[in-house]
């Protein structure tokens, strides 16, 4: 099937600095990635729809200044987390859907620590 | 309200028993109803994708059921395997397929 990489895997970082996070689709084309963040024992949350050549579109309550959002090309796709904050820490996910399909595919994650 | 909700919370089962997850949703317009398995640390990855006219749907020790009726789905894990240990995870998108209502999970514990 499909896949698609995040990197990187995990970060630690210190509060007030900026954090960026990519999501690579590896073997097809993405016009729209979606990335979620995911509490402790909780189920995804949608932070915001990425758009390759638009802006991104965010979810009620996700601040668009903090939580930057570039679709760069057709397989890549960047959130930036900036001043980042401990209550940031989190594990942020990516899916992409192929082409013709509704179906998702999901990244691995990366778990970001900000101390 | 477009709503996805999952029960057990969670379950802990011998190794080698059968169990049976459930999932009701109140999604409208309906598209597709999926299972995701979500190990620790993980992204989710699919097990099954249903359409409203499909019942049932297999892969491998995996058996989904859907009830477009009822709005209600089950996951079925036959003869469970320690590596079954996961967050299970039932979805289902809305209009245009991706907008999706995510669950909130069934934490399944397989032990020795």
């Amino acid at each position: 099937g499909a896949v698609v990489s995040q990197h990187p895997s995990r970060v630690i970082c210190k509060s007030g600095t900026s954090v960026k996070i990519e999501c690579r689709s590896l073997d097809f084309q993405a016009t729209t990635m979606f990335w979620y963040r995911q509490f402790p024992k909780k189920s995804l949350m949608l932070m915001a729809t990425s758009n390759e050549g638009s802006k991104a579109t965010y979810e009620q309550g996700v601040e668009k200044d903090k939580f930057l959002i570039n679709h760069a090309s057709l397989t890549l796709s960047t959130l930036t987390v900036t001043s980042a904050h401990p209550e940031d820490s989190s594990f942020y996910i990516c899916s992409a859907p192929t082409t013709g399909t509704d179906t998702q595919y999901f990244g691995p994650g990366t778990r970001l620590t900000v101390l | 309200k477009n709503q996805v909700e999952q029960s057990p919370q969670s379950l802990i089962i011998l190794e080698g028993k059968n169990c049976t997850l459930q999932c009701n949703y109140t999604v409208s317009p309906f598209s597709n109803l999926r299972w995701y398995k979500q190990d620790t640390g993980r992204g989710p990855v699919s097990l099954t994708i249903m359409t409203f006219s499909e019942n049932t749907k297999s892969n491998g020790r995996y058996t989904a059921t859907l009830d477009a009726d009822t709005k209600q789905s089950s996951l079925h894990i036959t003869a469970s395997q320690l590596s079954d240990s996961a967050s299970y995870i039932c979805v289902a998108p809305n209009t245009g397929g991706f907008k999706t209502i995510f669950g909130a999970g069934t934490r399944l514990f397989v032990k020795a």
